[in-house]
């Protein structure tokens, strides 16, 4: 079947203004998460959404970050005046039930994001 | 909280040859461990997984990983490599009730003829 797939591939901006960055889960899938992929940082976590569940937030790195997940389904990531610092690969995974010791998540290609 | 340490940064290894890779992790309890491999303008993608049961585990790849609790360790072997295993490969722990992954910087498979 499909597999995670995330849009654009490819985000070139400019510092300060706000960007999205979409993903669309494994279909069934309860759990969504987002990570950030940069050089000298590696892949960190960001945030998780489980079903009707409240996110955790707790990887988000300011508060120019936010993430929505509508329906149950899809996700956007938003950044809000984008910095420099910001620039990385945006990975998303999805996996079926949301809890980590007995799922796996499946990731999605990424989103580029230079901010120039 | 877990984290993933991954020496050896860059490994050169020859065709044929054999190739590990080290994974240390930290966690405080039962780890679920996980190899990732991701190839050039390719995602993340599930090379084996760790999470109870026969300590060795093996991919339809030809890997093997084999967890060591009194080492803290989850090591990816693969006894003759080939050109196509050229990738990053990512060690990555979680655990029960916790919802995020914490991955090692990655090892940078570089092979040559």
């Amino acid at each position: 079947g499909a597999g995670v797939s995330q849009s654009p591939s490819n985000k070139v901006t400019e510092k300060g203004k706000d960007v999205e960055l979409r993903c669309d889960p494994i279909s069934g899938h309860t759990a969504l998460y987002w990570y950030r992929q940069s050089l000298g940082q590696g892949l960190e976590f960001l945030i998780y959404f489980q079903g009707n569940s409240a996110p955790d937030k707790s990887g988000l790195p300011s508060d120019r970050f936010s993430a929505e997940r509508t329906g149950g389904s899809v996700s956007t990531l938003t950044i809000q005046r984008t910095q420099q610092e910001d620039s990385a690969v945006y990975l998303c995974a999805s996996s079926s039930r949301g809890r980590l010791g007995t799922d796996t998540q499946y990731f999605g290609p990424g989103t580029r994001l230079t901010v120039l | 909280a877990q984290s993933v340490t991954q020496p050896d940064i860059h490994i050169t290894v020859s065709e044929g040859a054999s190739l590990e890779l080290r994974c240390n992790y930290s966690y405080g309890a039962t780890p679920y461990l996980f190899w990732y491999v991701q190839s050039p303008g390719q995602g993340l993608q599930l090379l084996l997984k760790y999470f109870s049961g026969d300590t060795l585990v093996q991919s339809i790849k030809g890997f093997e990983a084999e967890f060591k609790r009194s080492q803290s360790s989850f090591n990816l072997r693969k006894p003759s490599v080939h050109w196509s295993d050229a990738a990053e490969y990512f060690c990555a722990v979680g655990g029960d009730g916790n919802n995020r992954l914490a991955f090692g910087k990655g090892n940078q498979v570089v092979v040559i003829p």
